[in-house]
């Protein structure tokens, strides 16, 4: 069967630098997703991996190992508003996303 | 500012009644999403659509079914709620470019009694 996963809740501290990790097991791949969801709100996108590497905007990154089946968002200077769920998903062969359960992150002052 | 507009953010229906989910794009993409979304669960699809008439089941497709007459209109269709149904619905378009980012509604909350 087709699974993503990622951790269901991480804290960080306000300032600090954080890494959510996301394994995946898929039928195919055709890019991994990295969605910000704040409570209550729409899921918005952050971030596209293809290839290999390490995709830089701003205070966050997103890194893609297609050998190893992982990735991680890495959010640097955190802030209070980036309290939020981070959702990981897979384009499979048949450009279908799978989606992981998401995980919580909060930030503490 | 691209703009994915959900009926109704909050809805209470009884068991047995017929529930309608509408959802409008402004970005004329061809492709619309429903999903629901569970604690602890990973979003699931129920429904997508390619084009105007067209439709495709998704993972989870019993006990609903869409309609999209119109290429900004997307409508889920519950013919006969249940308490099992009661969850957080969202709709998400996406066009055809390199990535094909999916851009999400507000989200419907229905509460099935």
């Amino acid at each position: 069967g087709q699974n993503i996963d990622q951790p269901t809740e991480m804290t960080a501290t306000e300032g600090a630098i954080v890494q959510i990790n996301c394994t995946y097991q898929t039928s195919g791949f055709n890019g991994l997703f990295w969605y910000q969801q704040h409570a209550g709100e729409a899921p918005t996108f952050l971030s596209y991996n293809v290839l290999d590497g390490l995709e830089e905007k701003g205070r966050f990154s997103s890194f893609l190992s297609r050998s190893k089946g992982y990735s991680y968002l890495l959010l640097k200077e955190l802030q209070m508003k980036d309290s939020a769920s981070y959702l990981c998903a897979v384009k499979d062969s048949n450009y279908q996303l799978i989606w992981g359960a998401g995980t919580k992150l909060i930030i503490k002052p | 500012d691209v703009k994915v507009t959900q009926s109704s953010r909050y809805l209470v229906k009884r068991t047995g009644e017929k529930v309608f989910l509408e959802c409008v794009q402004d970005m004329d993409h061809e492709n619309m999403f429903w999903y629901r979304q569970d604690p602890g669960l990973g979003l699931r699809l129920i429904y997508f659509s390619y084009d105007v008439k067209m439709k495709e089941k998704g993972d989870i497709p019993e006990g609903y079914s869409v309609s999209r007459e119109k290429k900004e209109r997307f409508s889920l269709i519950l013919e006969s709620a249940s308490t099992n149904q009661t969850s957080m619905y969202l709709c998400a378009s996406a066009g055809t470019g390199f990535a094909g980012e999916l851009f999400f509604g507000e989200g419907s909350r229905l509460t099935v009694l």
